[in-house]
């Protein structure tokens, strides 16, 4: 079976400057999960779509940070404009659904972004 | 104070001993807990959850406790290969992770 599948692994680009990334997940996993990891830090949940809805984005920084799900599969993550403090390991997950939570997350390889 | 507080170690261990480390939570309405392991530069993988009996796999054994809001995990008969971070996931509204504990195992 196919993981969960983000594009691109890794991209430079300076502050001020746009970046999108892409995430397609497990096949049938109606949820989907942005997260941000910094160096030295855990996951932080950024949204999470249940299908091409969103459950929770009280995370995501959306002065500069989108995201979209429209076909309730794959999904891309912006930002516009990026700061030094976005440097980071942009994770994707999915599940087949959320459980109150229970349902094991899948995580793709991830981007890792640095900011200039 | 943090949602998920995790002691960084890192624990440094040889091969075939026991390790235990322990994860707090701030949140007590938190209804479920993970264990996740990360190895270096590589993405988080399900370790086992957490359920409030406590529960075995092998040679990994975890604990809840709600009164005192931590969870643990206990490695015994440890492995090279059970060096990693290893990340408490805990979730209440949301899901919070800690910021893991360095395990590593030498020969």
């Amino acid at each position: 079976e196919a993981g969960v599948a983000q594009s691109p692994r890794y991209k430079i680009i300076e502050k001020r400057q746009s970046v999108a990334f892409w995430c397609n997940p497990i096949s049938g996993h109606a949820t989907l999960y942005w997260y941000q990891q910094i160096l030295g830090q855990g996951p932080k949940l950024l949204i999470q779509f249940q299908n091409n809805g969103v459950v929770d984005d009280s995370q995501l920084p959306k002065d500069r940070f989108s995201a979209e799900r429209l076909k309730g599969v794959d999904s891309t993550l912006k930002i516009q404009p990026a700061k030094l403090e976005d440097s980071a390991v942009y994770l994707c997950a999915s599940s087949l659904a959320d459980r109150g939570g229970r349902d094991e997350q899948f995580f793709g390889p991830g981007t890792r972004l640095t900011v200039l | 104070r943090k949602e998920v507080e995790q002691d960084p170690g890192p624990f440094n261990v040889p091969e075939g001993a026991t390790v235990a480390f322990n994860c707090t939570y701030s949140n007590s309405a938190s209804q479920s807990f993970f264990w996740y392991r990360q190895d270096c530069r590589k993405e988080p993988k399900l370790l086992m959850s957490v359920y409030s009996s406590g529960n075995e796999d092998g040679r990994f054994t975890a604990q809840l406790n709600r009164a005192s809001q931590y969870i643990s995990l206990l490695i015994r008969d440890s492995k090279l290969s059970d060096s990693a971070t290893y990340l408490c996931v805990v979730k209440d509204y949301k899901l919070s992770f800690g910021a893991g504990t360095t395990v590593t195992v030498r020969a």
